[in-house]
């Protein structure tokens, strides 16, 4: 069965400082892994996701993660970020070559920016 | 244009009730789904239909029964409800028809459900 781990619920960090988030999973099988942020009263929005390729994966806010087999994690980070970015960041993987969309969620990590 | 909606957004009952929550997504995806988020966000899957067929049936209580009238619509019914049913529900859409595990899923603005 697969799982996934974010160890940090909530991670406080100032604005324009770096930040990591960190998720490991557990798969007996290889996964495609996503990472999803949540706003305050909306839904989860994609953030940037590994299917192959190159093992670093940008999104377009400035957020970026790598996929690390050996470790089996898919760190978040952003060199500098802004009070816009609090929310909730979950990590998620599904299956390589299952038959569905299934995703396995985190636990989510609540990244609180302060000015 | 709202991509995926939930109705209601705030949904109030009493144990023992029976409700029920729509989502439409006008996206034109293939797959829909139905999420729980508990009171400490942990979100997990609770039903997947693709095209009208069901293909996910997480171990859900029999009260919950999903209804998928065209592939544009996926409703959550539940009956009796129960104190710990109270959550908050998401619906999402996919395409549902590149490689399986890839799809990047669409969330809706989701439904508090407070059961007194």
């Amino acid at each position: 069965a697969q799982s996934v781990t974010q160890l940090d619920s909530q991670v406080p960090v100032f604005e324009e400082a770096p930040v990591e988030l960190r998720c490991n999973y557990s798969s007996s099988v290889s996964v495609y892994l996503f990472w999803y942020v949540q706003y305050p009263n909306q839904g989860l929005q994609l953030l940037l996701k590994y299917l192959s390729g190159s093992t670093l994966v940008e999104s377009i806010n400035g957020f970026e993660a790598e996929f690390n087999k050996s470790q089996t994690s898919f760190h978040l980070r952003k060199p500098s970020v802004h009070i816009s970015d609090t929310a909730e960041y979950f990590c998620a993987v599904s299956d390589y070559g299952g038959a569905t969309n299934k995703l396995i969620f985190g636990t989510g990590t609540l990244l609180a920016v302060q000015p | 244009d709202t991509a995926v909606s939930q109705t209601p957004k705030y949904l109030v009952t009493q144990m023992g009730n029976d409700k029920s929550i729509k989502c439409e997504q006008n996206l034109g995806h293939d797959t829909m789904y139905w999420y729980k988020q508990d009171s400490k966000k942990f979100l997990k899957i609770m039903f997947s239909y693709n095209n009208k067929e069901l293909i996910i049936n997480e171990t859900v209580p029999n009260r919950f029964s999903p209804k998928s009238p065209d592939k544009a619509h996926l409703n959550l019914h539940i009956n009796s409800l129960e104190l710990g049913d109270s959550a908050v529900y998401f619906c999402a859409s996919s395409q549902g028809f590149g490689r399986a595990g890839t799809d990047t899923q669409y969330f809706g603005p989701g439904t508090r459900l407070t059961v007194l």
